[in-house]
């Protein structure tokens, strides 16, 4: 049973554009959540993220929402740029679970392609 | 983010070796993670150490062996490794007990691209 769906595996968008990646999930437990951008043969890196006290969090040209009410989140790049292109994960996060560690349920990742 | 180093990068052993992997954090973290990439699949969490001691163990089997000796480094020693185990292992790690939001940011290694024959 996943609890963090990303339901597109692929975007591709024209360089300029907006990209949205959307991400969906069923753990009404979560309270903080994040997105990883992810070339190949690399490790995951963080982007940005969001706590559920929040509906929004800016940091240059990406922008996540979160609407708690739909148990879904949003990130928005704009301008999108050739370099953006690379697989995008979701992940979130109910808290600590133990002497400060945290577990991230990540969901399956969306390829974003930006066209030049 | 340079901050979490893996080696090494690429391993194929045989069903009968036995290997180590490394990972070593230089951010001042407390918690570090091992996951496990396949392909198609979500990032799986293997193991969780947080202040040297293991707080989770995702029922993974027996013949991957973490050890954490010291708040910087892990490792994940393999025997006996079956070719379904061939995956991208990355290692992470957060900040930990500090207080507020941002301490559940977990930052990876590159990971290590291991092969079993």
């Amino acid at each position: 049973d996943q609890q963090v769906k990303q339901n597109s595996p692929s975007l591709s968008v024209q360089e300029g554009r907006i990209s949205i990646l959307n991400c969906d999930y069923t753990n009404s437990m979560f309270d903080y959540f994040l997105w990883y951008k992810k070339y190949p043969a690399e490790g995951p890196t963080f982007l940005i993220s969001i706590s559920s006290i929040k509906d929004k969090n800016e940091d240059g040209r990406f922008t996540v929402f979160l609407n708690k009410s739909a148990k879904h989140l949003s990130l928005h790049i704009v301008p999108s740029q050739p370099g953006d292109s690379a697989v995008y994960f979701c992940a979130a996060s109910e808290g600590a679970t133990g002497a400060g560690s945290y577990q991230l349920t990540f969901g399956k990742g969306t390829k974003l392609s930006v066209i030049p | 983010e340079t901050g979490v180093t893996q080696t090494p990068r690429h391993l194929v052993m045989g069903m009968t070796n036995k290997k180590s992997l490394k990972c070593e954090q230089h951010l001042g973290h407390n918690a570090m993670y091992w996951y496990k990439q396949s392909a198609k699949k979500p990032l799986e969490l293997m193991f969780v150490y947080s202040l040297e001691e293991r707080v989770e163990n995702n029922s993974v089997p027996s013949r991957f062996s973490p050890e954490c000796p010291n708040s910087s480094h892990l490792f994940l020693h393999l025997h006996t490794l079956q070719p379904e185990d061939s995956a991208l292992y990355l290692c992470a790690s957060s900040q930990g007990i500090a207080g507020g939001p941002s301490q559940e940011t977990q930052y990876f290694g590159p990971g290590t691209r291991l092969l079993v024959l």
